[in-house]
């Protein structure tokens, strides 16, 4: 069975741009987590969906949405692009939404904003 | 507020050179303490689930161990391939979602 996959793999963009990162879970996973990492830091939670309903959002400001389609993918949206929101972006499937259930990680996505 | 502190930031080992990293964290009503490895542009990958203190899990040359305060992962003689960047993270019982609250890692370099 595939793993999580996100595309795209790299992504430059320039400030005040939007940008879209996708993410499609193991088949049967019905949880998606969308995380932002920082060189050198640890992942920052942003947001989980689970049935295509928002369980749960990190400390980000308005300008990061997400939703999650029938098929369990997500998309992560970012408008009004600033320097600070280079990142790699991970996306993490369960297969249910216990609160002890390990996550599967995607390779993630790496945007760069000039 | 949750918080996670790893120590070591950064461990050079030679080959065979066991050693432990330390996983330090307070949070409200611990549901489970994970623990992942990252490789260099890649996402985190899971290693164990430790859910209540004197539990431990083992996997090849890796035992994690847990108390009410912390968390430390032995690695027992290391290989090269062992390098990476070792992650813990807790998850609280307050709220309803996958808020992993995450330490900033140990970057792991065995030399061979």
């Amino acid at each position: 069975d595939a793993g999580v996959t996100q595309s795209p793999t790299h992504l430059i963009k320039t400030r005040g741009q939007h940008v879209t990162l996708r993410c499609s879970p193991i088949s049967g996973h019905k949880s998606v987590s969308w995380y932002q990492q920082v060189l050198g830091q640890g992942p920052q939670f942003i947001f989980q969906y689970y049935e295509k309903e928002e369980r749960g959002r990190g400390n980000f400001p308005d300008r990061f949405s997400a939703r999650q389609f029938p098929n369990y993918s997500s998309e992560l949206n970012v408008n009004a692009l600033l320097l600070g929101d280079s990142a790699l972006y991970l996306c993490a499937s369960s297969a249910e939404s216990r609160l002890d259930e390990k996550l599967f990680f995607g390779s993630g996505t790496q945007l760069s904003v000039l | 507020e949750d918080q996670v502190t790893q120590s070591p930031e950064a461990l050079r080992l030679q080959e065979g050179e066991s050693s432990s990293l330390n996983c330090s964290y307070t949070v409200s009503g611990l549901r489970g303490l994970f623990w992942y490895r990252q490789d260099p542009g890649k996402g985190p990958e899971f290693l164990f689930t430790l859910y209540s203190a004197g539990e431990e899990k083992e996997k090849e040359r890796l035992k994690a161990t847990l108390t009410k305060k912390e968390s430390f992962l032995h690695i027992t003689a290391p290989k090269p391939e062992d390098s990476a960047t070792y992650l813990c993270a807790v998850q609280g019982s307050a709220g309803n979602n996958r808020k992993l609250i995450w330490g900033l890692g140990t970057s792991l370099a065995v030399n061979p």
